[in-house]
């Protein structure tokens, strides 16, 4: 059961353009949305989140988008640079045990 | 140590032997989580561990798999009789303590690879 789903899949975009990756989740009772940065080799780590008290967070060229009525969340990445390639999960969770799920994943690839 | 800490990094076996893969999560971290990543895949819930209270189980793909969690610290995934699907690298990732939603630290993983 895909509590989070994550579109698109891959996503390949030139040097200096913007990154746009959705998703969406089923259960209202989440109340946290962060997104995971994952590296070859590496285990993901937080890069941004959000409350539902907040329509838009931005952090530098990272930016979520959330639509508590369609629910609904997206990452903007601003100016992509190669060294942003990797794979992103978006991810939803709720406050009160912080069972955390996890979208598909989305494979970025900024092109030089 | 300062992060999660996963071992075996590696692990070769043939099929039908049983692995333990090992994760440490920070200190004072009371939840503990394992997702399995296949090859170019996304992160599958396998289970999760929330201080006492009963592990969130629901994620196993089998009862060939199981986990423990060993006086709230540290915790071992079983895997019995391996197959050549369970081929993937095995996360762990602790949290703080609920209350308020917050950040998963991943360690690096542990590949397993079944002949």
């Amino acid at each position: 059961q895909q509590q989070v789903k994550q579109s698109p899949q891959s996503l390949i975009v030139q040097k200096g353009g913007i990154s746009i990756i959705n998703c969406a989740y089923e259960n209202t009772a989440f109340d946290y949305f962060p997104w995971y940065q994952q590296f070859p080799g590496k285990g993901p780590a937080l890069l941004i989140a959000i409350r539902p008290d907040v329509s838009e967070k931005k952090e530098g060229r990272f930016t979520i988008s959330f639509n508590k009525s369609a629910k609904q969340f997206s990452l903007h990445i601003m100016d992509s640079q190669p060294g942003d390639s990797a794979t992103y999960f978006c991810a939803a969770s709720m406050e009160y045990n912080n069972d955390m799920r996890f979208g598909a994943g989305t494979r970025l690839t900024v092109k030089p | 140590g300062a992060g999660v800490s996963q071992s075996p990094s590696n692990k070769v076996t043939e099929k039908g032997k049983d692995v333990e893969l090992r994760c440490d999560p920070i200190s004072g971290h009371t939840a503990l989580y394992w997702y399995r990543q296949s090859l170019g895949q996304g992160l599958e819930f396998l289970i999760y561990f929330q201080g006492n209270s009963a592990p969130d189980k629901s994620g196993l793909p089998s009862d060939r798999f199981s986990a423990e969690r060993t006086g709230g610290s540290v915790s071992t995934l079983t895997i019995q009789r391996t197959q050549q699907e369970d081929s993937a690298v095995y996360l762990c990732a602790s949290s703080r303590p609920p209350g308020r939603a917050g950040e998963l630290f991943f360690g690096e993983g542990s590949r397993l690879t079944v002949l």
